[in-house]
């Protein structure tokens, strides 16, 4: 079993619709995590980083972090053709130095006109 | 956000031949780079981790010799593929992290770097 376990779609939406990604883990010791977006043929961009269960808010992206069901989402509102891109979970754990990440494998996000 | 940048964002080269590859941290210092490559369709795999002026720290698979790393400055870790093989040809990304007190702070990543080898 993967450390991250992320649907890697692809995932087709209209535009305007609500879009939803989702990954599991299965280390109690992750507690920080992240969502990047990466384009075709680039480097990933870190969107969202929260530390703690709940939600983080940043414009039409929320994150959501449910530790007690190792679980997090990352909403994106309004969705439009220009998120269209692969959507990368990652998390590490507590420690600080050479704590490295450890990424899902990717959900292909398509938002389409 | 942090700036990352890679250079050259694409090389081509012959089989034999060693390539450089260079990451920097623009407007950060950079405690700890990481390299990573990432096949077609595949998430990020981690290559190795530097901290400035020390060795590297090699993922369980990848032959040190064959991929060199430095970490000579805080802005500053170069990736050396030496007698690179059609099978070296990946996307190389390297990304790098800033840390305060011990306590790490978000991980920024490189545009990464194509390599082909023909």
């Amino acid at each position: 079993q993967k450390e991250v376990e992320q649907d890697p779609g692809p995932l087709s939406v209209p535009e305007g619709a609500i879009v939803s990604l989702n990954c599991t883990y299965s280390n109690s010791a992750f507690q920080y995590f992240m969502w990047y977006r990466q384009y075709s043929r680039k480097g990933p961009e870190l969107l969202m980083y929260t530390y703690s269960s709940g939600n983080k808010e940043d414009g039409r992206f929320t994150a959501q972090v449910d530790k007690s069901s190792k679980y997090i989402s990352l909403f994106i509102r309004d969705s439009q053709p220009s998120d269209s891109a692969t959507y990368l979970c990652a998390m590490s754990g507590y420690t600080g130095g050479g704590n490295k990440l450890t990424f899902g494998t990717g959900t292909q996000l398509k938002v389409e006109l | 956000g942090a700036v990352v940048s890679q250079h050259p964002s694409w090389v081509i080269c012959k089989s034999g031949t060693s390539v450089k590859i260079e990451c920097r941290s623009l407007d950060f210092q950079a405690t700890t780079m990481f390299w990573y490559r990432q096949f077609p369709k595949q998430s990020l795999m981690l290559m190795a981790t530097s901290n400035e002026g020390s060795k590297a720290t090699y993922e369980q698979g990848v032959e040190k010799d064959k991929f060199l790393i430095n970490h000579a400055s805080l802005t500053l870790s170069t990736l050396t593929v030496t007698s690179a093989h059609p099978e070296d040809s990946s996307f190389y990304i390297c990304s790098a992290r800033e840390e305060r007190e011990g306590w790490s702070l978000e991980q920024y990543f490189g545009p990464g770097t194509r390599l082909t080898v023909t």
